[in-house]
């Protein structure tokens, strides 16, 4: 398997866009998760899902943030509008059976 | 929610030398697991202690579980240039499935 797949590995953007991304879990796995990486505040959990169903959004940090999941093998994260205090790192991960994680190798998002 | 705490939140050694990092919280766990993040990466799940007093080893990195199950550290011995990145546990998810993360210990191993 190729892992956890996410798109774009980076972003350039201007304040004001809307920014998309996207994330292919690893096949047959149940739980797909949004996480956001700054060094000021570390790994925080965004939003997760279990069998394609929002479980727990309570990280989504305001309304401009938005996720969704239409099937078992593709996912994406919007901001809009992006502003620059959202540049961070934003990873996905996939488990089975919420078990092991299993990060992508994230989207370095720049908003300027 | 369980409260995580790391530490020390930063190390810089010098390659060949020994460190520990620790993951301590006032919940008992039925498990924890330590990840790593190389620089540029997705963290990596390394080891899952569940039992308490349980010691792991993965070749130079040794993995000890508290008894009460509240504690655990990772210890390096000999560190090299290849251990450098952040070093994150995380217990058992809840019942929902939700996983939360320690703010991680930052590894520098110079050469």
């Amino acid at each position: 398997d190729a892992g956890v797949i996410q798109s774009p590995r980076h972003e350039v953007t201007e304040m004001g866009q809307e920014v998309t991304l996207r994330c292919k879990p690893i096949s047959g796995h149940d739980y797909l998760f949004w996480y956001r990486q700054t060094m000021m505040r570390g790994l925080e959990l965004l939003i997760y899902f279990n069998n394609n169903v929002p479980i727990d959004d309570s990280g989504m940090p305001e309304d401009r943030f938005s996720a969704k999941m239409p099937n078992a093998s593709f996912s994406t994260l919007k901001i809009q509008p992006s502003e620059p205090r959202d540049s961070a790192v934003y990873f996905c991960a996939s488990s089975l059976s919420s078990l092991t994680q299993y990060f992508g190798p994230g989207t370095r998002l720049l908003v300027l | 929610t369980q409260l995580l705490e790391q530490s020390p939140q930063f190390l810089s050694i010098q390659e060949g030398e020994n460190l520990t990092v620790y993951c301590n919280s006032s919940s008992v766990f039925s498990s924890l697991q330590w990840y790593r993040q190389e620089p540029g990466e997705g963290p990596v799940l390394l080891v899952t202690v569940v039992t308490g007093g349980e010691v792991k080893k993965l070749k130079r990195l040794t993995f000890q579980f508290g008894d009460a199950r509240k504690d655990s550290s990772l210890h390096i011995t000999a560190a090299q240039p290849g251990d450098t990145g952040l070093y994150l546990c995380a217990p058992e998810p809840d019942s929902w499935g939700k996983f939360q993360f320690g703010a991680g210990t930052q590894v520098v191993v110079t050469p």
